[in-house]
């Protein structure tokens, strides 16, 4: 099955930009999607085909797609902020659909 | 808006079968999309088990496909979901959402299930 590594945890002063990166085998082929966690609440989508920003969301949050990793931006920012962030495919490489969550990003807002 | 609520539960025994249901407002399920469960065990990632189409076919996490059902109840504006001989390692928080074509774009709260005796 597919597989998408992130790593376990990242940090940032405020203000500053974080990058969370998704990796997988030819990723770039495959529309990624990021949620966002924030402790106790259901996850909310930030980021969905690669760059898409629902409504709502701030245009701090980016996303990029290329070659064999995703990467989630955050510019500017804010304590708000921290919160675990994950990453997810649809494949069907294996010949039946799946939809695949990466193991998740701890953004830590110092 | 649309709104989803996950109901059972919150206590399983172990090898019994854990049931729950999600019920669907703002939004027909019979009308169109997918509709999933995912799981998240206590301080851990999310895990998606499985999604169900309006029309009815049905896609499971292969290492859970043996023991999971999803069906529809569209009367009710529900869906439910069937986790058979259940152990330990099945305690987490359980979602429903709404999956428009690849991603999920609404959530439920999520509820916690416990497996113990």
């Amino acid at each position: 099955s597919y597989v998408l590594t992130q790593p376990p945890s990242v940090s940032v002063a405020p203000g500053q930009t974080v990058r969370i990166t998704c990796g997988g085998n030819n990723i770039g082929s495959k529309s990624v999607h990021w949620y966002q966690q924030r402790p106790g609440q259901a996850p909310v989508v930030v980021v969905y085909d690669d760059s898409g920003r629902p409504s709502g969301i701030p245009e701090r949050f980016s996303g990029s797609n290329s070659g064999n990793t995703a990467t989630l931006t955050i510019s500017r920012v804010e304590a708000g902020d921290e919160a675990d962030y994950y990453c997810q495919v649809w494949d069907s490489s294996s010949g039946h659909p799946d939809w695949v969550f990466g193991g998740g990003t701890k953004l830590t807002v110092l | 808006q649309v709104q989803l609520q996950e109901s059972g539960p919150g206590l399983v025994k172990p090898s019994e079968t854990l049931s729950l249901t999600c019920s669907v407002s703002a939004y027909s399920i019979s009308s169109g999309y997918y509709w999933g469960w995912i799981r998240q065990p206590p301080g851990k990632g999310l895990e998606w088990i499985g999604n169900i189409f309006h029309r009815g076919a049905t896609f499971y996490n292969p290492t859970l496909k043996s023991r999971v059902t999803i069906s529809l109840h569209t009367s009710k504006n529900q869906f439910s979901l069937r986790l058979t001989s259940v152990t330990a390692a099945d305690t987490a928080i359980y979602y429903c959402a709404r999956s428009p074509s690849t991603a999920f774009d609404y959530w439920g709260q999520g509820t916690l299930v416990t497996v113990s005796s």
